[in-house]
């Protein structure tokens, strides 16, 4: 599976935007990146994904660099309960086995 | 809510007993599968059925455990003689839609 990097750990403001940074140098063509977060005792939730243009829904907004090979999840105005941790994913365009890697721990602050 | 509801919630057992986690679907879904996670880490794979069959299995998944979907609906995960390295988040997940995977709040497993 191709790999992602992203930053251990991240602060926001709440109320503010929240720009989460994925690298993923080795996509391939058919490579999805999808976004998931889980928030604490919970399981991951879905929260977006996309292919190559840029991708809103009412969650988050997904900007996927041109040459694809890095991504940014942007939440336009953070809450407390957006605190969670965000894990970027390359997997096919339907759901199929994922594999997570470590993520970014969101952390809100009043 | 999810679509998935995992039962129970938390589970404290003693090493070497046997534990079973159960995993319903809220409605009839195609494909579901099994993920741990430890502390500090992403979610790992550990199986995966389509309908009743089990079409793929992690070298996680040691001779130990064993899962099943008996009718294609809900799924059980066993564990026998658990051991302390089995502590973990036990998770399932169903395909929702064609696109993304639907989570439970997962199984809380502490083997003392």
């Amino acid at each position: 599976d191709a790999k992602t990097t992203q930053p251990n750990s991240m602060e926001s403001n709440e109320e503010e935007p929240v720009h989460l940074p994925c690298n993923h140098s080795t996509i391939s063509g058919t490579d999805y990146i999808h976004w998931y977060r889980q928030l604490p005792s919970q399981g991951p939730e879905y929260v977006i994904h996309g292919l190559t243009s840029n991708v809103n829904n009412r969650m988050a907004s997904l900007a996927i660099a041109e040459d694809r090979k890095s991504s940014t999840l942007i939440l336009h105005r953070a809450t407390l309960r957006d605190a969670a941790v965000y894990y970027c994913i390359l997997n096919t365009g339907t759901a199929s086995k994922l594999t997570f890697g470590t993520g970014t721990r969101l952390q809100v602050t009043l | 809510d999810t679509g998935v509801s995992q039962n129970p919630r938390h589970k404290i057992t003693k090493r070497g007993q046997n534990v079973t986690f159960r995993c319903d679907p809220i409605s009839e879904h195609n494909r579901l599968y099994w993920y741990r996670q430890t502390l500090g880490q992403g979610p790992e794979f550990l199986t995966y059925f389509q309908n009743e069959a089990q079409l793929e299995k992690s070298r996680l998944l040691s001779d130990r455990f064993s899962a099943e979907r008996p009718k294609g609906s809900f799924s059980t995960l066993e564990i026998q003689r658990t051991e302390q390295g089995d502590s973990a988040m036990y998770l399932c997940a169903i395909v929702d839609g064609l696109s993304y995977l639907s989570f439970g709040s997962g199984t809380q497993l502490s083997v003392l």
